[in-house]
Order: C-alpha cells, then structure tokens, then sequence
C-alpha cells in the first residue's frame, strides 16, 4: 500500500525568507514522488518529480525538493518566497512496485506575507 | 499551452438526480482520470480510463458512477443519483501515458459539485 503525510495544514512565511512544505511517504517498494500546486479556481499544475537519480530535484518557478529515502520524505522547498507562491501544495506518491495510479496528500496551505 | 478544461466550473443539484461533468482533456494524451477532494480533505482517486476503458477505479467509484468517451475530445463523469456526500470538487486530469507511471498528471480546473 502507498500513502502521503502532508503534517501541516498551514504553513506561513515572510517574503523573501526560505520555506518549506513537508512531504513523508510510505511504500512497500521504491517510490516515484510528485508536487503539484494549486492556486485558487486553477487545477493542480505540476512543479517537479522524483523517479530516480539526483536526490535534490529542481522544478517549476524556482523550486525544489529533496528525496531523503531514510527518512521517507519529499519536502519541497524554494530559497526565497515570494506572495505570488501562496497557493496550495500537494505531494503525491506512487509505489513502483503497485498501482501506477498516485496518491495524493491532503494538501498545505502556503501563505506567503509581503 | 494546453490545458485540461472542465465545465461546469459549479453544479448545484437536488438530491436523487442525476450530474455529467464535463472534461476536454489534453489532445495527445491518452490516459484520462477522475478525482474529487471533499472540502478540507485529500485528493482521491475515482478511476482512470485508456483505450475507451476503465482500466482501475477506487472503492469510491461504485455503480453510481461511470465514465465515457463519448467522441474524440471529450470524457464525461456521470453520477446517476446523486447522495449529499458527493458534494466535492471533481477534477478531471490526463496523461500522456500511465502504465509506467512516472508521467505528471494534467488537471482541470474542477468542477465544485454541490448537492442539496
């Protein structure tokens, strides 16, 4: 079985400060992980994806992730935040060894203050 | 860049009738799915559909529900009589492809579904 843990709700941070989205995964096999984000009346777009190689992943509008396969984690992160990234954030993940149809989280509320 | 469309963007119905969601997926795409997201909680899968077939679908997707193609472009959600705990936001996505499963999904805006 596959399943996501998105732990926060709600995440807030000043422009121009680094932040974080945590992501932690559990799969039976080897895991294929995803971010998609969401802004309001949009649907999920995708930011970036771990299937296999370098664990730091760069993706869409200055993001990226880590995949810490001790840990089981995804988190994502972007170095400086800007307003326009507040949105809402999924991870999803699939299990390589199971259904190729991904499991998403709950989603994180990202408020980025000016 | 193409996207995924959706309409209508909200429904609102009486309990007990019957809703099509209408989705335009990308046009080179070949794997279509559904989701819904009840407000406040996770994205789930409903079922995915290639080659004018169901190839997986979830406990969720039961006899109330069921999927068609009907022409090249568009790939419609039908519940047959809708329960007040279909109320959610229904996202259609595709994929290029999906059986190797390291593609990104592409989504629709949704549909908010409410029934009364």
């Amino acid at each position: 079985a596959q399943s996501v843990a998105q732990p926060e709700d709600q995440v807030n941070v000043a422009e121009g400060n680094p932040l974080t989205v945590k992501c932690t995964y559990s799969v039976s096999g080897n895991p294929y992980l995803f971010w998609y984000v969401q802004y309001p009346n949009r649907g999920l777009q995708f930011l970036l994806k771990y299937i296999t190689g370098d664990n730091l992943v760069k993706g869409s509008y200055g993001f990226e992730a880590e995949f810490n396969k001790s840990q089981t984690s995804f988190h994502l992160k972007k170095p400086s935040a800007l307003v326009s990234d507040s949105a809402l954030y999924f991870c999803a993940v699939r299990d390589t060894g199971g259904s190729y149809i991904p499991t998403f989280g709950r989603g994180t509320s990202l408020i980025v203050h000016p | 860049e193409p996207e995924v469309t959706q309409t209508p963007s909200h429904q609102v119905t009486q309990m007990g009738q019957e809703v099509i969601l209408r989705c335009v997926p990308i046009s080179n795409h070949l794997y279509f799915y559904w989701y819904r997201q009840i407000l406040g909680q996770k994205v789930e899968f409903l079922v995915s559909f290639y080659n004018n077939e169901i190839s997986e679908k979830s406990e969720i997707f039961d006899d109330q529900f069921s999927v068609e193609r009907p022409d090249g472009s568009n790939f419609t959600l039908k519940i047959r009589s809708t329960k007040l705990e279909d109320s959610a936001m229904y996202f259609c996505a595709s994929s290029v492809q999906g059986t190797s499963g390291n593609n990104e999904q592409f989504f629709g805006p949704g549909t908010r579904l409410t029934v009364l």
